[in-house]
């Protein structure tokens, strides 16, 4: 079981203001990095899946970018809603196998 | 398009008894089928995984077991629950690598 680490666990976030977190993850037998939303009463939907250092990927004002060397993923959210309350959950795909880390929960006040 | 199923949504079973959660895909030939597990403030779990019928890797040992009978169906098993396996239960499946995962809706589990 790979270790898979995302930082922070929660965090709490005006309307309208930007954040970040990060997903970090082994960087050895490296193959792709996922990043999924988990909605509450829904399932995890994939968002990026991101193989190549330095790979950016934006999806309307979700963002994120992949450093591969250093095993680092950050994922942003610009002008956050409050539809972006979620679970953001990464994945790191090693030796053909997926890692998850226990994701960070994001709430967004209006 | 492709489409996920799993059942029952949720489940109440006691100590001891036996457990089968069945999950189906539709859509798609050969894909990969996986099953996690989120327990209570943790986050998922590679429980089982199969590239094919009859073929299924173990990731955590434990008192579970899973089954792919047919191409396009996977089913999670227990002789007797425990505590520990409450939770919710998530089928997936995927195609080629990356192995982008698209989940099933899921069955929340409480053992009693």
């Amino acid at each position: 079981i790979l270790n898979v680490e995302q930082s922070p666990q929660s965090l709490h976030v005006q309307e309208g203001d930007s954040t970040n977190f990060t997903c970090s993850f082994p960087s050895s037998n490296f193959y792709a990095l996922h990043w999924y939303r988990w909605e509450t009463a829904k399932s995890p939907e994939a968002l990026f899946v991101m193989t190549l250092n330095g790979d950016e990927k934006k999806k309307g004002r979700i963002s994120a970018t992949l450093n591969t060397k250093e095993g680092y993923s950050y994922l942003y959210i610009k002008g956050s809603q409050p539809e972006d309350s979620a679970t953001y959950l990464c994945a790191s795909l090693n030796d053909y196998k997926l890692s998850f880390g226990a994701g960070t929960t994001v709430t967004v006040r209006a | 398009s492709q489409t996920i199923h799993q059942w029952p949504a949720t489940l109440v079973q006691p100590v001891g008894s036996p457990l089968s959660l069945e999950c189906t895909v539709e859509g798609t030939s050969n894909p990969n089928l996986y099953w996690y597990r989120q327990a209570a403030g943790r986050g998922l779990q590679l429980l089982f995984y199969s590239v094919g019928i009859g073929q299924i890797s173990s990731e955590v040992p434990q008192n579970l077991s899973a089954s792919r009978p047919q191409d396009r169906q996977f089913i999670l098993s227990s002789k007797k629950l425990l505590l520990s396996d409450s939770g919710f239960y998530l089928c997936a499946w995927s195609t080629r690598p990356p192995y982008e995962q698209y989940f099933g809706p899921g069955t929340r589990l409480t053992v009693t």
